[in-house]
């Protein structure tokens, strides 16, 4: 069975700085990784999708990498901003083309 | 562009009570999935529709039913409400399985009293 884990589960940073948050998954044999962002009370929003070809994805100051023989992805913000503030989650199909398995994802908070 | 829809958005039920919640997408999309998500839990899938006619079964699906209605509409059946199913239930969906981008809805918001 597919686990995901995101660290940190939260971070705090001033306006302006770069940062990294972590995802790993268990099974490497997955067709693809998905980060979402989540406002509080709000759904899920898609931001990046990275199919299991591919070493990275950008989307304005968003940029992940994936590394499927490690298990591992990483969301990169650059020069982060207040509305950044948010909770990240990854997620990755269980196996094949089936549901998505979310991490508890890592909440954000930008300070300005 | 309503995309995913869910009703109710907030909903608060007695034990023993039973409620059906509401999903429809307008993106003719095959795929439709039910998580909760609970504080310190995650996300976890209750039931999903690969395709218009199937049901399966997810992680966490005692206490539910489903109902792929047709290819838009995909419903959550609480038989008999207990408090362990207060959460937040998030419907989504995608073009075919999970090797496509999820579409999710804004989630109803359920207590179990």
């Amino acid at each position: 069975k597919q686990e995901v884990t995101q660290i940190p589960a939260a971070l705090s940073v001033p306006e302006g700085e770069n940062l990294v948050l972590n995802c790993s998954f268990t099974d490497s044999a997955i067709y693809n990784l998905q980060w979402f962002r989540q406002d509080p009370g709000k759904g899920l929003t898609s931001l990046l999708l990275i199919q299991s070809s591919q070493r990275e994805q950008t989307s304005g100051r968003l940029n992940a990498s994936l590394d499927k023989s490690s298990g591992r992805s990483t969301l990169y913000i650059a020069a982060s901003q207040p509305g950044d503030s948010a909770t990240y989650l990854c997620a990755v199909p269980n196996s094949g083309n089936t549901p998505l398995v979310f991490g508890k994802g890592t909440r954000l908070s930008v300070i300005a | 562009n309503a995309g995913v829809t869910q009703t109710p958005k907030f909903q608060v039920l007695k034990t023993g009570q039973s409620m059906t919640l509401q999903c429809a997408q307008d993106m003719n999309h095959n795929s439709m999935y039910w998580y909760r998500q609970d504080p310190g839990m995650g996300l976890r899938l209750i039931y999903y529709s690969a395709s218009e006619g199937t049901t399966d079964k997810g992680e966490v699906p005692n206490g539910y039913n489903v109902s792929r209605l047709n290819k838009r509409e995909f419903s959550l059946r609480l038989e008999s409400a207990a408090p362990s199913q207060t959460s937040v239930y998030f419907c989504a969906s995608s073009v075919r399985g999970g090797n496509y981008g999820y579409t999710f809805g804004s989630g109803t918001r359920l207590t179990v009293v």
